[in-house]
């Protein structure tokens, strides 16, 4: 099946602080990838949209300048969450869409904790 | 706005009983509705769901959609305590964007 790779699985650093998370996909082409996010006891939020080769597709209410995108190739995409803050502290998920089909493969997350 | 609402947001049963999680929506293009479970990392794909009556099963667990009605159900027989988890479903949007319900969370006691 799909196989989807986040890394660092988890992340601790202080404020202020820029950090770098990598979604990639293993053994198909993702056209495209999503970033969710989860804070405790609620449900995956979509932040953005990732299509490779060009501009991620925010949702409303997600900073574009804090959360920066980049889906350099056909099997990864970068979240690097700048300058953060303990309210950007939750659970960071992607997943990957291969092109055939609505299915969506889920990365297995990456928590972040900004102290 | 698209809206996916899931009941009950928790459920605690215990080990051998059946248990019913349903998900209504409002979607103004629908395409496909999905079922996940989630433990402690992120979630896992059960079900796909595109036409209506037609019931998809994978062991223990199954999942029809009405589209009439706008919802779907999940059963699980003979449950275990591995099938304490949260199960979401998420509807796709245009450009394969999921929205997800708030979650049902399972727990099966022994």
């Amino acid at each position: 099946g799909a196989v989807v790779s986040q890394h660092p699985s988890r992340v601790i650093c202080k404020s202020g602080t820029s950090v770098k998370i990598e979604c990639r996909s293993l053994d198909f082409q993702a056209t495209t990838m999503f970033w969710y996010r989860q804070f405790p006891k609620q449900s995956l939020m979509l932040m953005a949209t990732s299509n490779e080769g060009s501009k991620a597709t925010y949702e409303q209410g997600v900073e574009k300048d804090k959360f920066l995108i980049n889906h350099a190739s056909l099997t990864l995409s970068t979240l690097t969450v700048t300058s953060a803050h303990p309210e950007d502290s939750s659970f960071y998920i992607c997943s990957a869409h291969s092109g055939g089909g609505d299915t969506q493969y889920f990365g297995p997350g990456t928590r972040l904790t900004v102290l | 706005e698209d809206k996916v609402v899931q009941s009950p947001l928790s459920l605690v049963v215990h080990e051998g009983d059946t248990v019913t999680l349903n998900c209504s929506y409002e979607v103004t293009n629908f395409r496909s509705l999905l079922w996940y479970k989630q433990e402690k990392k992120a979630p896992t794909f059960l079900f796909m769901l595109t036409s209506s009556g037609i019931e998809k099963k994978s062991g223990r667990l199954s999942s029809i959609l009405d589209k009439k009605e706008l919802f779907s159900i999940l059963n699980i027989t003979a449950t275990q305590t591995g099938d304490s988890a949260i199960y979401l479903c998420a509807l796709i949007q245009g450009a394969q964007k999921l929205v997800f319900g708030q979650g049902t969370r399972l727990t099966i006691n022994p």
